[in-house]
């Protein structure tokens, strides 16, 4: 079935770039998505990209896909404290909405 | 983005009582709504997809009769966890299908403790 996997931690200084990494099985995945969860709340979309595109950037968050390799990344630049959460990745196919998740990567962000 | 309200954000029960969780779509109407289960530190997985006026599909492994889910109008799908046991405390998370369906947004979420 599909698989979609993570690193679990990543531990950033404040004012550094975060690179989130997450790799995906299914090829025929639509969409792929960053979520982020902070401690005992829901899930808060931050961005999507289409299957057919490379890059989006939305203000401080750029995301790289890699439809090849099945990679997707998503870069924080100039990271803050208030940063700090769990960052999951999605993907989705045939629009059905249903989303396979990852097992979720905690930023830390040190002052 | 479209806002989801799930409610209660927090309930503790019994053994063997059962618990019911709302999932609402505030601004847009939802024919699709899922329900994931997230377990501590885990990631969400998905339960059941919940169509308005039809039955929900339910994910391999998870019993449809102790999951009970009902979406009887375009606004709202309920969770109930039946003769809920301590190894169903969890957190229980929404989400509804925008009307694009590019897009799931999700509840807050449900700490269901069971003592």
């Amino acid at each position: 079935g599909e698989d979609v996997e993570q690193s679990l931690f990543l531990s950033v200084r404040e004012g550094d770039s975060s690179v989130i990494n997450c790799t995906y099985t299914d090829s025929s995945s639509t969409y792929l998505y960053w979520y982020k969860q902070e401690p005992g709340a829901g899930l808060q979309l931050l961005t999507y990209i289409f299957s057919n595109m490379d890059m989006k950037q939305d203000q401080r968050l750029t995301v790289l896909l890699n439809k090849k390799d099945k990679h997707l990344s998503l870069r924080i630049a100039d990271t803050q404290t208030g940063d700090s959460a769990i960052y999951f990745c999605a993907e989705s196919s045939s629009n059905t909405g249903k989303l396979i998740f990852g097992q979720g990567t905690t930023l830390q962000v040190k002052p | 983005g479209a806002v989801v309200s799930q409610h209660p954000s927090r309930v503790i029960c019994k053994s063997g009582t059962s618990v019911k969780i709302e999932c609402r779509s505030l601004d847009f109407q939802a024919t699709t709504m899922f329900w994931y289960r997230q377990f501590p530190k885990q990631s969400l997985m998905l339960m059941a997809t919940s169509n308005e006026g039809s039955k929900a599909t339910y994910e391999q492994g998870v019993e449809k009769d102790k999951f009970l889910i009902n979406h009887a109008s375009l606004t709202l799908s309920t969770l109930t966890v039946t003769s809920a046991h301590p190894e169903d405390s969890s957190f229980y998370i929404c989400s509804a299908l925008g009307h694009l369906n590019t897009e799931a947004f999700f509840g807050q979420g449900t700490r269901l403790t069971v003592v």
